[in-house]
């Protein structure tokens, strides 16, 4: 099946600064990816579609100044959580499918960002 | 919008046969698709279900019935590997972004 890769796994940060989390499809194009955020023993909750060439998608309640999303190629969206605050602490999950046919989505192995 | 109900818990012994049950409400339906997520781990696919009936894979079948607005997840033969939790999606739109029910922590013993 298709794969999806995060980068970094962990991250540890401190209030104030910013932090990139990059989504990679490994092998397949993705003109579509979607970020998500889920907190302990809680749902996933979607935050943003990342379209490659054009700007995402947030939805409603998600600050698009404070969580930057940018899609350049189609096998990488990255989010960057600015000015990290320790409410911002989360695992933080993306996907993709190969197709907008496609059912199936395939999920990155997320990244735990803690802020101090 | 779109909103899911599943039930929060359930437990069930080795060799055992459960079923987790999923409600929703949707403005347009484009099948109802099941994943696994185990501790600190992705979520992975189970099985997708546009058209009302059964689809089997293996150990695990989802059924779906659209004038109810139901479905469930079957895993029979349960082994101690299949705690985890289990949630029920709907896409937003076609090939779009899936809307998570809340999840179903299943705790097998033996």
């Amino acid at each position: 099946g298709a794969v999806v890769s995060q980068h970094p796994s962990r991250v540890i940060c401190k209030s104030g600064t910013s932090v990139k989390i990059e989504c990679r499809s490994l092998d397949f194009q993705a003109t579509t990816m979607f970020w998500y955020r889920q907190f302990p023993k809680k749902s996933l909750m979607l935050m943003a579609t990342s379209n490659e060439g054009s700007k995402a998608t947030y939805e409603q309640g998600v600050e698009k100044d404070k969580f930057l999303i940018n899609h350049a190629s189609l096998t990488l969206s990255t989010l960057t959580v600015t000015s990290a605050h320790p409410e911002d602490s989360s695992f933080y999950i993306c996907s993709a499918s190969t197709g907008t046919d496609s059912y199936e989505q395939y999920f990155g192995p997320g990244t735990r960002l803690t802020v101090t | 919008g779109q909103s899911l109900e599943q039930p929060s818990e359930v437990t069930a012994v080795e060799g055992a046969i459960v079923q987790i049950n999923c409600t929703y409400q949707t403005s347009g339906f484009y099948g109802l698709s099941w994943y696994q997520q185990h501790d600190g781990g992705a979520p992975t696919f189970l099985s997708y279900n546009a058209l009302d009936g059964l689809e089997e894979t293996g150990r695990f079948s989802s059924f779906l019935s659209r004038s109810d607005s139901y479905g469930y997840l079957l895993l029979q033969e349960l082994q101690m590997k299949d705690s985890a939790s289990y949630f029920c999606a709907v896409p937003k739109g076609a090939g779009t972004a899936l809307i998570f029910g809340k999840g179903t922590t299943l705790s097998v013993s033996s």
